[in-house]
């Protein structure tokens, strides 16, 4: 079966400091890969997908980047992290095929506290 | 046209009852329809998922009406339990080579025993 993993957990950073979030997904070839971020009680705001090897679109200018440099692996970072940063980053998954109601998977998220 | 409303923010349901989930959109390129669970701390977890091509769907205690002339989808779940108190999202995503969801904004759910 498939699973999604997530790591860390939770994190607080300092402004001004990297990033670097792993999203790694096992027991599926070439799935299309998503970054989320929740801010508190708010809906989900999709920040990069991924539908391939080093493929990755942007659906939110800002500090953040995505990186897809294995099949099943995801990375988001930056270089600077702002106060605005704070959320909880979801990363998720999906088959890839021809139709759209192929559900996507969610992991349990890093809850990132930015001081 | 991207976006999808969803209501109300937040809804207090006695033990027994029937909570009511609606959502609304715009785009008629949208040809999927999925409902999130999350649980305070979890990633959301699909509950239950529509085509525009069929106008229910039930699964368990979950049913989702869609109505396509209205551009409108509801989640009911009937008999809910303090068990089901959770934040609720309905998405909508279209066949393109992303498969992107679009997502409402979240109804928090509370199931009082």
């Amino acid at each position: 079966s498939q699973t999604i993993h997530q790591w860390p957990a939770t994190l607080v950073q300092p402004v001004g400091s990297p990033l670097s979030l792993e999203c790694t997904v096992e027991g599926t070839s070439n799935p299309n890969l998503y970054w989320y971020r929740q801010a508190a009680g708010r809906g989900l705001q999709l920040l990069f997908y991924s539908v391939g090897i080093g493929q990755i679109s942007s659906e939110v200018p800002q500090n953040l980047s995505a990186s897809r440099p294995q099949d099943r692996q995801f990375i988001l970072s930056s270089k600077k992290l702002l106060l605005s940063d704070s959320g909880f980053y979801l990363c998720a998954w999906r088959e890839t095929g021809l139709y759209s109601n192929q559900p996507q998977h969610f992991g349990d998220g890093t809850r990132l506290s930015i001081l | 046209q991207q976006q999808v409303k969803q209501s109300p923010q937040s809804l207090i349901v006695q033990k027994g009852g029937i909570s009511i989930i609606n959502c609304a959109y715009e785009n008629t390129a949208f040809d999927y329809f999925p409902w999130y669970q999350q649980f305070p701390g979890k990633g959301p977890a699909l509950l239950i998922a529509i085509r525009p091509d069929v106008s229910e769907k039930k699964e368990g205690r979950f049913t989702i009406s869609f109505n396509k002339s209205a551009k409108q989808f509801s989640l009911h779940i009937m008999d809910s339990q303090p068990g089901d108190s959770a934040t609720y999202f309905c998405a909508a995503s279209r066949a393109d080579s992303s498969y992107k969801l679009i997502f409402g904004s979240g109804t928090r759910l509370l199931v009082r025993p």
